[in-house]
């Protein structure tokens, strides 16, 4: 295991389908975190997981938005009836509990809503 | 909140020149950390610096802390056309806490 993987690399998708985003973190990494991220701006933070747990949500998160870790390895993110202002890059990242350590990302699934 | 800014917005440079990037906050940290993304990609940590630790060296980068003016630098040495990227500070308060990234600052390398 190198790293964190990302899947779709790329998506398309009509405005009103719905999407879904996977992402398998280092295996050994109990955390997970997921980051959006548009032109010309830093990655905004959405959600993260501790395990299977969902500890924080941002309010960016609309209901349109679902992420899931069933069983604290990977994890997906759901976009439901896409909106054009759903373009973005969606980064995921994984971290091992501690003070010392920096995020692994992956790179990213950009997503296009046409 | 704990989200740092970075200054400049951008900065061009000639290949071999060294470049600078600031960073201020304004909570109290536990460490800060520096992360690059080249275009399109992830971002990749690069190096942390402690709120006890006041200069810290890898390779060509040496980044610096000042917790009493809340601020930090990067300093990157004889740049690289490959050092063509944004990068981000990110001030990291405690554990329960992701970190949170200002809009960084672009770097553009001219070989």
């Amino acid at each position: 295991d190198t790293g964190v993987s990302q899947d779709p690399r790329h998506k398309i998708t009509k405005r009103g389908q719905n999407v879904t985003f996977r992402c398998d973190p280092i295996s050994e990494h109990n955390r997970l975190y997921w980051y959006r991220q548009t032109l010309g701006q830093g990655p905004e933070f959405l959600t993260y997981f501790q395990n299977e747990a969902q500890l924080e949500k941002s309010r960016l998160l609309s209901d349109r938005f679902s992420a899931e870790r069933p069983k604290g390895s990977f994890s997906t993110l759901e976009i439901q009836r896409t909106e054009q202002g759903d373009s973005a890059m969606y980064l995921c990242a994984s971290l091992t509990t501690g003070m010392g350590d920096g995020y692994t990302f992956g790179s990213g699934t950009r997503l296009t809503v046409v | 909140s704990q989200q740092g800014e970075e200054d400049p917005q951008a900065l061009s440079i000639q290949e071999g020149e060294n470049a600078t990037m600031n960073c201020s906050y304004k909570t109290s940290i536990n460490n800060l950390q520096w992360y690059r993304q080249n275009s399109g990609r992830g971002l990749v940590h690069l190096i942390l610096i402690r709120s006890n630790e006041r200069e810290k060296h890898s390779g060509r980068l040496r980044v610096t802390l000042d917790t009493s003016k809340k601020s930090s630098s990067l300093l990157i040495t004889a740049s690289r056309a490959a050092d063509t990227a944004s990068y981000f500070c990110a001030p990291w308060n405690s554990g329960n806490t992701p970190l949170v990234f200002g809009k960084g600052t672009r770097l553009s390398v001219i070989a």
